[in-house]
């Protein structure tokens, strides 16, 4: 069974600092990985996804990487804002029907 | 503004008690899911199905939860009947246009059952 882990479980940051988020899957043989961000009492965003072939998507401020080989992949948040405090919720597909495995989730605060 | 909708939003009810959620995909979407999300589990694949069959519903307790696509533009979940630890929020993703696997979220059904 794919087993995702989200590394911290909490993260607290100044306005303006640049940083990363981690993701570790056990099973390399994924579809796609994603990204999702999560606001207190809502739903979950769509942030980026990654095909197994490729290695990284950038959107704005954000850059993920996919190393599928080391089941690793990263989310690097630039220029950090107070609207980015969320939860960021890491999800890898290991075949094609689309069904997700989530990580538990980093649950950001940046400070003004 | 396409979006997937549910309800109820909130609901409080008793043990024992049937609750049906609802969710209405983003129209053109072919694949449903349904998550439940808990602070100690987090999000746990409940079911999910494509052009309304039924793939898989392994991480459902079958002998009280039912998940079905009446039609194209709605799927239900039923709980018969409801215990306390089905307390969560129950999110309905839908999916299958455009880029292959994103998958969209509605705003969760909050289940307390007292």
């Amino acid at each position: 069974k794919q087993e995702v882990t989200q590394i911290p479980a909490a993260l607290s940051v100044p306005e303006g600092e640049n940083l990363v988020l981690n993701c570790s899957f056990t099973d390399s043989a994924i579809y796609n990985l994603q990204w999702f961000r999560q606001d207190p009492g809502k739903g979950l965003t769509s942030l980026l996804l990654i095909q197994s072939s490729q290695r990284e998507q950038t959107s704005g401020r954000l850059n993920a990487s996919l190393d599928k080989s080391s089941g690793r992949s990263t989310l690097y948040i630039a220029a950090s804002q107070p609207g980015d405090s969320a939860t960021y919720l890491c999800a890898v597909s290991s075949n094609s029907g689309y069904a997700l495995n989530f990580g538990k989730g980093t649950s950001l605060l940046v400070t003004p | 503004d396409a979006r997937v909708t549910q309800t109820p939003r909130h609901k409080v009810t008793e043990m024992g008690q049937e609750v049906t959620m609802r969710c209405q995909p983003i129209l053109g979407h072919n694949t449903v899911f349904w998550y439940r999300q808990t602070m100690m589990q987090g999000l746990e694949l409940l079911a999910y199905f494509r052009n309304r069959a039924p793939l898989d519903d392994s991480g459902m307790p079958k002998d009280r939860f039912s998940a079905e696509m009446p039609d194209a533009t709605l799927a239900t979940l039923k709980i018969q009947p409801s215990e306390p630890r089905d307390s969560a929020v129950y999110f309905c993703a839908s999916g299958g246009q455009g880029v292959i696997g994103e998958l969209f979220f509605g705003e969760g059904s909050r289940l307390t059952v007292l």
